[in-house]
């Protein structure tokens, strides 16, 4: 089945500064790719998501760019703010006889410190 | 938007005790439910994938005869922790989608703690 991972595991990074975080995927047959941000004891909100027919999408300070040949997709958030502090995961939905299932990355501790 | 409840937001029960978790979609028709547990600090892991009508089908490691789902209509899916241990103890969140290309949408989860 699908397996997605996700690093770094922490991240930190100074107010104002960009944060990157990377997820590999192993199924070539996934074709939907969102990026989730969930704070503590909160429900994961969709931040941005990609389709396998595009290779970069942007959402103001929010961008993500998929890489099919490599298998790897990656979001970036430009001129990071305190706020922006939570947990960050990725999800693949992989080959459609499983439905529209995700499986997530192990997600990524973003501090953003200011 | 749409939305997703869940109730309750958080129960504590004893253990051997039976406790049941409704996840509904508030403004669309959700032919497809989904389960996660996550435990703190872990990811979600999914449970199992309940379509509406039609028997869930549990990801692998899933106890189907412990975590029975049902999802009677397109509103509506419950998940029912039956003998419920310590192990147990974990949030809950469903979500739900609207067709197989749409995005989820998640509820706000259910904290279980079982004594």
């Amino acid at each position: 089945g699908e397996n997605v991972e996700q690093h770094p595991s922490t991240l930190s990074v100074q107010e104002g500064d960009s944060a990157v975080i990377k997820c590999t995927y192993s199924d070539s047959a996934s074709n939907y790719f969102p990026w989730y941000k969930q704070e503590l004891g909160k429900r994961p909100q969709l931040i941005i998501d990609i389709r396998s027919n595009v290779g970069e999408k942007k959402d103001q300070r929010i961008a993500v760019t998929l890489n099919k040949t490599a298998k790897h997709f990656s979001l970036h958030i430009t001129e990071t703010q305190p706020e922006d502090s939570a947990v960050y995961f990725c999800a693949a939905t992989p080959h459609k006889e499983y439905g529209n299932k995700l499986v997530f990355g192990a997600g990524t501790i973003l501090r953003v410190k200011s | 938007g749409a939305v997703v409840s869940q109730h309750p937001s958080r129960v504590i029960c004893k253990s051997g005790t039976s406790v049941k978790i409704e996840c509904r979609s508030l403004d669309f028709q959700a032919t497809t439910m989904f389960w996660y547990r996550q435990f703190p600090k872990k990811s979600l892991m999914l449970m199992a994938t309940s379509n509406e009508g039609s028997k869930a089908t549990y990801e692998q490691g899933v106890e189907k005869d412990k975590f029975l789902i049902n999802h009677a209509s397109l509103t509506l899916s419950t998940l029912t922790v039956t003998s419920a241990h310590p192990e147990d103890s974990s949030f809950y969140i469903c979500s739900a989608s609207g067709s197989r290309d749409d995005e989820q949408f998640f509820g706000p989860g259910t904290r279980l703690t079982v004594l």
